[in-house]
């Protein structure tokens, strides 16, 4: 019930394509979803992240667009540039103390000149 | 403003060895969570803490402890090391207020090889 099942496991685009990457968990004690884009020798960092009271929420390029009821959530990338390639990974976590967060396996993005 | 620095960037190591490995978080934040990223796979948390205290603590064997000192620096200490430890350890840090810990903000990790 922990997991977070992300799809698809690589996507490839022309630039300015519309990637689109989805997330679905199962614990409904999660209540914070931040999306995290990983370079290669590099950490991940934070992109962009949606509280479940709300249905979608966008930062520059970046779109996240969360469904409660279905338990699902997804990642657009607007006008997607060959920069953006790298790998991208939905997590979520649950209020408390630790608020650990659980991560999707990831998708790794190709944004073809 | 410096990041969350780790050390050391490349490690290998033998069966069977120990290892340490550091981190030392953003000035100001008082939270370090360490996470297990195996090649092609999503971190995995392995333990957090926060004032000096272990505050969470994931699905791994006794092998993996970890301890964070005065200044907010840990460590994170992994002992009898089995091939399938090879992996990128991350460490984040974060701020903590009100007991609630707020965004994480990970270095670029310690890349550990066992042999």
């Amino acid at each position: 019930q922990q997991q977070v099942k992300q799809s698809p496991q690589s996507l490839i685009v022309q630039k300015g394509g519309i990637p689109i990457i989805n997330c679905a968990y199962e614990n409904t004690a999660f209540d914070y979803f931040p999306w995290y884009q990983q370079f290669p020798g590099k950490g991940p960092a934070l992109l962009i992240a949606i509280r479940p009271d709300v249905s979608e929420k966008k930062e520059g390029r970046f779109t996240i667009s969360f469904n409660k009821s279905a338990k699902q959530f997804s990642l657009h990338i607007m006008d997607s540039q060959p920069g953006d390639s790298a790998t991208y990974f939905c997590a979520a976590s649950a209020s408390g103390s630790a608020r650990q967060l659980t991560f999707g396996s990831g998708t790794q993005l190709t944004v073809l000149p | 403003d410096a990041g969350v620095t780790q050390s050391p960037t490349h490690l290998i190591k033998t069966r069977g060895q120990h290892v340490t490995l550091r981190c030392s978080p953003i000035s100001g934040h008082k939270s370090v969570s360490w996470y297990q990223q195996v090649l092609g796979q999503g971190p995995q948390f392995i333990f957090q803490y926060y004032e000096k205290e272990e505050r969470g603590r994931g699905n791994f064997p006794d092998r993996f402890s970890a301890r964070q000192f005065p200044n907010y620096s840990s460590e994170l200490n992994v002992n009898a090391l089995l091939l399938g430890d090879s992996a990128l350890y991350l460490c984040a840090s974060s701020l903590v207020l009100g007991g609630a810990v707020y965004g994480y903000t990970f270095g670029s990790g310690t890349r550990l090889t066992v042999v």
